[in-house]
């Protein structure tokens, strides 16, 4: 089975800190993502990578970055947390064009 | 402007009884739909898909029926057991094959004992 492990299940940061969730995957996939779940919002793309060092935004990355230096890791980066970012962060994997493996999510809250 | 559709917030449903998550779609390059199921403080996991080639997915005791002419896709758990209760996620992909997702926002199943 595909693996996805995301580094942290619970976090806790200060507005203004630069936050870095992490994400790796155990099966050479080319694309990862990640998402944020809000209640009555669903899941929202924030960026994705077909490949190393490729990136390409999602339909909200404002106040986020990533980095992909890696096949196998996918970072997210906020660059100064604030509080409206307070959310499950959930990254996936895929090999192709098939459907998504997600790893356990990270609850982040910016206090 | 949500290109995938779940209407219905949650949904309540007796243990035994049959339940029917409903997702409807508006972009017709959609070629491929799939169904993840989310307990609390966990990812996602795939549940189920289906092709646009096809109009009805059996597996075990979910089906998910798709009716291109209407945009409409649905998912059918029968019976419906307790360890059911989840967040259901409808999904869609793009005919370019390597596009991300797009996922609806969700419709919370309680079944009841």
């Amino acid at each position: 089975d595909v693996k996805v492990t995301q580094s942290s299940r619970y976090l806790v940061k200060r507005t203004g800190e630069k936050v870095f969730l992490e994400c790796v995957q155990d099966m050479d996939h080319e694309n990862m993502f990640w998402y944020r779940q809000d209640p009555g919002l669903g899941l929202r793309l924030i960026y994705f990578s077909y490949d190393v060092k490729m990136k390409e935004k999602g339909d909200i990355p404002e106040g986020y970055s990533v980095s992909r230096e890696k096949k196998e890791r996918f970072s997210l980066i906020l660059e100064s947390a604030s509080t409206n970012q307070t959310s499950m962060y959930l990254c996936a994997s895929r090999k192709g064009p098939y459907g998504y493996t997600f790893g356990s999510g990270t609850r982040l809250t910016v206090v | 402007d949500q290109q995938v559709k779940q209407n219905s917030p949650s949904l309540s449903v007796q243990e035994g009884r049959i339940s029917i998550l409903n997702c409807d779609y508006t972009n017709s390059m959609f070629d491929y739909f799939l169904w993840y199921k989310k307990y609390p403080a966990e990812g996602p996991t795939f549940l189920i898909s289906i092709s646009s080639i096809k109009d009805k997915n059996e597996d075990g005791r979910f089906t998910v029926f798709l009716n291109k002419s209407a945009k409409h896709l649905s998912l059918h758990i029968v019976p419906s057991q307790p360890g059911d209760s989840a967040v259901y996620f409808c999904a869609a992909r793009g005919n370019s094959g390597n596009t991300p997702l797009v996922f609806g926002k969700g419709t919370r199943l309680s079944v009841i004992a």
